[in-house]
């Protein structure tokens, strides 16, 4: 069936380093993928989306490439900051149904 | 644009009570939406997919007469946890379709603590 795999973490981090987190999926169709970012307490944010094979999501400093070949999603961004800290989920969105990744918590210390 | 609300952000409620969430678009109009349920430090899983006008499809292993759900209009849906237990507590999220590309947008969630 569809799925969404990623590094379950917690991932922690120091300030102004690099942030990779993997996400892979597995869809019958042609999904568009998702990362959502979810802060302590509170709901889902969308974060960057990409519809189709090679678009590039971008926003607030994360990008993530839909790579059809390797059928991955990877987020990163180049300097992360403290006001990053959270959840992040990967998802893809496959004949209106959203599957999610298992989240990825990422902390970043000073 | 295309923000969703939902009511109560947090809840307590007794054991055997049944309690309603509220979820809405505020600046859409949204023919379909979406709950969740969300366990500490896990994913989001689906539970119903709410549609205006018509009955809820539910997903496998949820139980409708347990979780109603009513989308009386276009821009409000509603869950209802009936006879609330305390294993019902949870992070219950909504989410509505919309916008050009029908994508969902996700409200903040209410927390539900069943004592």
């Amino acid at each position: 069936g569809d799925s969404v795999t990623q590094m379950e973490g917690p991932v922690t981090l120091s300030e102004e380093a690099f942030l990779t987190i993997n996400c892979t999926y597995t869809a019958t169709g042609y999904p568009s993928l998702f990362w959502y970012v979810q802060y302590p307490g509170e709901g889902l944010q969308l974060l960057l989306k990409a519809t189709k094979a090679d678009d590039k999501g971008s926003n607030k400093g994360f990008e993530a490439t839909y790579r059809k070949e390797t059928t991955s999603f990877h987020l990163e961004k180049g300097s992360v900051q403290v006001s990053d800290s959270a959840v992040y989920f990967c998802a893809l969105v496959l004949y209106d149904k959203v599957i999610f990744g298992p989240g990825t918590s990422l902390s970043v210390i000073p | 644009g295309a923000v969703v609300s939902q009511h109560p952000s947090r809840v307590i409620c007794k054991s055997g009570t049944s309690v309603k969430i509220e979820c809405r678009s505020l600046d859409f109009q949204a023919t379909t939406m979406f709950w969740y349920r969300q366990f500490p430090k896990k994913s989001l899983m689906l539970m119903a997919t709410s549609n205006e006008g018509s009955k809820a499809t539910y997903e496998q292993g949820v139980e409708k007469d347990k979780f109603l759900i009513n989308h009386a209009s276009l821009t409000l849906s509603t869950l209802t946890v009936t006879s609330a237990h305390p294993e019902d507590s949870s992070f219950y999220i909504c989410s509505a379709r919309g916008g050009s590309l029908g994508e969902q947008y996700f409200g903040p969630g209410t927390r539900l603590t069943v004592t």
